[in-house]
């Protein structure tokens, strides 16, 4: 699967939209990318995952680029409770293939 | 629909026993995973599971550490004769299949303190 960078943190206002950046210029064409996060203490969540079109959901939107090489997790409003380590994995689209997480992006959402 | 459902939330087990740590999937899902995360550290995977089958265990300790799916109940992650290093949140993940993009969904974990 394909290495991912992230920021190491980031600062947003709440209400605010938070755009994490995601660069995962190795990516493969049959290569998902998915976006987790994991409040302290909690198990990692599920946040959206996408190919090759943009996706949004009612958590989040996803923008990949048309290279595919990068994409950005957009959380159009964010709220104290959206303060978390957020992850963006490459995984490969069939096949048995499991979760890598790397470091994550730590977002601190303040009022 | 239940999410993925792990018990005990909280285990406490002095050096030397045994650790047993379940899953049950979400309804419907037959694939099962296992992450640890050590204090301060990131989430690392340990091993996959099918119903009756381990598919992937090439992150599982070598010894004193097994897993099972069996065909009835949820899946068992079992460390024998535990010692302070295995301290720490173990993470279990299902999903329906591993097919087209299929995420996984993981439970909050049991989080075990050895003694």
């Amino acid at each position: 699967d394909a290495k991912t960078t992230q920021p190491t943190s980031m600062d947003c206002a709440e209400g605010r939209a938070a755009n994490l950046p995601c660069n995962h210029s190795t990516i493969s064409g049959n290569e998902y990318v998915y976006w987790y996060r994991q409040i302290h203490s909690q198990g990692p969540q599920y946040i959206i995952h996408g190919l090759k079109n943009n996706e949004t959901n009612e958590m989040a939107s996803l923008i990949i680029t048309e290279d595919r090489k990068s994409s950005t997790l957009i959380l159009p409003h964010a709220t104290l409770r959206d303060t978390a380590v957020y992850y963006c994995i490459v995984r490969a689209e069939s096949g048995y293939s499991t979760l890598t997480f790397g470091k994550g992006t730590m977002l601190l959402v303040s009022p | 629909n239940a999410g993925v459902m792990q018990n005990p939330r909280h285990l406490v087990r002095r050096r030397g026993q045994e650790a047993r740590l379940r899953c049950s999937p979400m309804k419907g899902h037959s694939h099962v995973y296992w992450y640890r995360q050590l204090p301060e550290e990131g989430l690392k995977f340990m091993v996959y599971l099918q119903k009756e089958n381990i598919i992937d265990e090439s992150g599982m300790p070598k010894e004193r550490f097994s897993a099972e799916f069996p065909k009835e109940g949820p899946s068992i992650l079992r460390i024998q004769q535990v010692v302070r290093g295995d301290s720490a949140a173990y993470f279990c993940a299902s999903s329906p299949t591993d097919r087209d993009g299929s995420p996984l969904h993981f439970g909050n974990g049991t989080r075990l303190t050895v003694t």
